[in-house]
């Protein structure tokens, strides 16, 4: 069955330090990955997904970047963290389009 | 632009009642996929359910079950014999195409017992 990774689980970064953020899937080839964010009490806003190794998409145009160095892995970096980055981000995996399974998530505080 | 509502942001029932959560969409496609996702407070988002488009019989998963009005645009959730596992917050979503699945605000759903 497959299964999907995200660490850390929790992370507090001060104003203007980089971040990386890693996914990992088991349990199947060439996944679609997302990456999501999600503000407090709010829904889920899209912010990159990936068909494949090296291919990503961007749907917001921000701090943040995204990279697939290997077919199950998938990376959210930013050189520089702004207070607005902070929320709850989640990666997903989906071997169709329509059809998404998501990994437990990283809390991301920054101060 | 797709757009998706949900107007219900709390709602509170009994253990064993039966509750039903709303959602309005927007979309200009005649084929998509539309879906409820399940929050917990652990936060991990669960699929709960999914309906195609071009299928008019409603999808229908244990005690989980959709009723999908396509003129209407509305897709309702509703839940039997509710329990105290079905504490979360709820997510209506829109897929169309381009890889995008688009979510409604969520409705925080609280099972009483």
């Amino acid at each position: 069955s497959q299964t999907i990774h995200q660490w850390p689980a929790t992370l507090v970064q001060p104003v203007g330090s980089p971040l990386s953020l890693e996914c990992t899937v088991e349990g199947t080839s060439n996944p679609n990955l997302y990456w999501y964010r999600q503000a407090a009490g709010r829904g889920l806003q899209l912010l990159f997904y990936s068909v494949g190794i090296g291919q990503i998409s961007s749907e917001v145009p921000q701090n943040l970047s995204a990279s697939r160095p290997q077919d199950r892995q998938f990376i959210l970096s930013s050189k520089k963290l702004l207070l607005s980055d902070s929320g709850f981000y989640l990666c997903a995996w989906g071997s169709t389009a329509y059809e998404q399974y998501f990994g437990p998530g990283t809390r991301l505080t920054v101060t | 632009a797709q757009t998706v509502t949900q107007s219900q942001p709390e709602m509170s029932v009994q253990e064993a009642e039966t509750v039903t959560l709303s959602c309005t969409y927007d979309t200009s496609e005649s084929n998509y996929y539309l879906f409820w996702y399940k929050q917990p407070p652990s936060r991990q988002m669960i699929l709960v359910i999914r309906q195609e488009a071009y299928k008019q019989q409603n999808a229908t998963e244990n005690r989980f079950s959709v009723n999908f009005q396509k003129a209407a645009k509305s897709f309702s959730l509703k839940i039997s014999d509710s329990q105290l596992g079905d504490t979360a917050m709820y997510f209506c979503a829109l897929f169309q195409g381009a890889q995008k699945l688009v979510f409604g605000q969520g409705t925080r759903l609280t099972i009483n017992p």
